[in-house]
C-alpha cells in the first residue's frame, strides 16, 4: 500500500521569505500523480501544485513550487516570497493513474505559520 | 455553482445516535470518495464508489455505510455514533481530465 510521509508536523516562517516543506511516499506504481493542498482554517481544501510522476520537469504555480526526485520518492514544497495568507495546515498526497484505484493517500500534514 | 455540496457543515451527536451525511456533484463524475480528517493523521478513506451503483470499502470503513444513491449522490451513514467517530468528514469527486479531486466544503462531526 502506498504511504506518504511529512515528518515535520508543524513549521513557522519570516514574512517575504522562503519555506521548504517535506514529503516522501513509498509505491511500487510507476504511474502516479503527486499533490499538496492547502487547508486555511476555513477547512476548505484547496489545491497548490500537483506533479504527474512521468514528468521530469519540476511543477511551478507562481511562489510555489516542488523539487520532485522521483527515485528518492521525495517530493517537496517551497514557498517563496511567504505571504500571511499562506499560513494553514499543507497536505501531501499520492494518487495513482489510470481509472482504477484512484482514491488519494495524504500525508499527516504540516502546520505552517507565516510571521508578519 | 458547478461542485461538491455537503450537508451537514456541522452536527452534535449522542452515542448511539444515527445520521446520514449527504453529499451531491453536479460536474458529472463517475467516481466520489468519502475521507475523515483527524488531527495528526491526515486525511483517510472510510469508502468509495468508482460509478453509480458500485461501492468499496476504504482504509477505516468500520461503523460506516454508504449508498450511492445514483451517479450525483453519495452518502455515508452512521447507524450507531461512537465519541471515535468525532472527526471532520470531506466527500470528494475526481476528475478525470487532470487527476484532481473537488472537495466538498466538509462537515464537522461531534458525537458525545
Amino acid at each position: 500500500a502506498q504511504t506518504v510521509t511529512q515528518s515535520q508536523p508543524e513549521m513557522s516562517v519570516q514574512e517575504a521569505e522562503t519555506v521548504t516543506l517535506s514529503c516522501t511516499y513509498d509505491t511500487s506504481e510507476n504511474n502516479y500523480y503527486l499533490f499538496w493542498y492547502k487547508q486555511p482554517p476555513s477547512r476548505q481544501m484547496i489545491l497548490v501544485i500537483r506533479q504527474e510522476a512521468y514528468k521530469q520537469q519540476n511543477a511551478t504555480e507562481n511562489r510555489f513550487s516542488v523539487n520532485f526526485q522521483k527515485a528518492a520518492k521525495s517530493f517537496s514544497l517551497k514557498i517563496s516570497d511567504s505571504q500571511l495568507g499562506d499560513t494553514a495546515m499543507y497536505f501531501c498526497a499520492f494518487m495513482n493513474g489510470g481509472y482504477n484505484n484512484n482514491d488519494m493517500r495524504f500525508g499527516a500534514g504540516t502546520r505552517l505559520t507565516v510571521k508578519p | 455553482n458547478a461542485g461538491v455540496t455537503q450537508t451537514p457543515k456541522f452536527q452534535v451527536l449522542k452515542t448511539g445516535q444515527s445520521m446520514t451525511l449527504q453529499c451531491a456533484q453536479d460536474m458529472n463524475h463517475n467516481s466520489m470518495y468519502w475521507y475523515r480528517q483527524d488531527p495528526g493523521m491526515g486525511l483517510r478513506l472510510i469508502y468509495y464508489s468508482a460509478s453509480e451503483g458500485t461501492t468499496d470499502k476504504g482504509e477505516v470503513p468500520n461503523g460506516y455505510n454508504v449508498s450511492r444513491l445514483n451517479k450525483r449522490e453519495f452518502s455515508l451513514r452512521l447507524e450507531s455514533a461512537a465519541p471515535s467517530q468525532t472527526s471532520v468528514y470531506f466527500c470528494a469527486s475526481i476528475r478525470y481530465s487532470d487527476y484532481g479531486y473537488t472537495f466538498g466544503s466538509g462537515t464537522r462531526l461531534t458525537v458525545v
